[in-house]
């Protein structure tokens, strides 16, 4: 069965910080695997698309790395702004179109 | 370029009711999407369309969920009759062309069952 499991469920950091958030996921045939953002009360925000094992996408303080069987969402000196849930979706060979998601990560930065 | 919208943003209603929520996706993605999110676990997908067709409607928990796609622009999602376990948000989101690029959601219609 595909599955995506994201960890840990809910980061607190200081603000200049740095960490990381962990996807795992086993899919039949992996077809991309998304970064989403996701303020209270509106949809996930697009971030990033990976499609193979050793890409990397980077966005301001964000950078996103692949591997056969997880990937790394890297925070680099957050802000309080980063605040938000992280979500992480992938896209089997054999599924269609759909996201399977995993349950997010809520990351809070004090300033 | 408009994102995608979602009408309403809150529906309450009682056990039995009918509602029907709306997703207008960006202009010119084939592809439209509904998910849903439940108290305390992750977005589900519900179906797919591809212009007007249902690609994948393996998601629709039963069928008390319809969901249409007329001309392949707008879509709706009906529940009818409402139950308590249908509360949650629903998500809405469009892509364009079959290959693996990004869906883009549209800020969610939050049910609520009572």
């Amino acid at each position: 069965e595909d599955q995506v499991t994201q960890s840990p469920e809910a980061l607190r950091l200081q603000e200049g910080e740095s960490s990381s958030l962990n996807c795992s996921y086993t899919v039949s045939g992996l077809r991309g695997l998304f970064w989403y953002r996701q303020d209270p009360g509106k949809g996930p925000e697009f971030l990033f698309t990976l499609y193979s094992a050793g890409e990397e996408k980077e966005k301001e303080r964000l950078k996103a790395t692949l591997t056969k069987k997880e990937s790394f969402l890297h925070i680099t000196a957050p802000k309080p702004e980063d605040s938000a849930t992280y979500l992480c979706a992938v896209q089997a060979g054999n599924q269609g179109g759909k996201l399977i998601f995993g349950q997010g990560t809520e990351l809070s930065v004090k300033p | 370029e408009a994102g995608v919208t979602q009408f309403p943003s809150h529906s309450v209603i009682e056990k039995g009711q009918t509602v029907t929520l709306r997703c207008d996706p960006i202009s010119g993605h084939d592809n439209l999407y509904w998910y849903r999110r439940v108290m305390g676990k992750e977005i589900k997908f519900l179906l797919h369309f591809v212009k007007e067709s249902k690609q994948d409607e393996s998601g629709m928990p039963n069928n008390r969920f319809l969901a249409e796609r007329t001309g392949g622009t707008y879509s709706t999602l009906k529940v009818q009759p409402a139950e308590l376990e249908d509360s949650g948000v629903y998500f809405c989101a469009s892509k364009r062309g079959n290959k693996p690029y990004e869906q883009y959601f549209g800020p969610g219609t939050r049910l609520t069952v009572t």
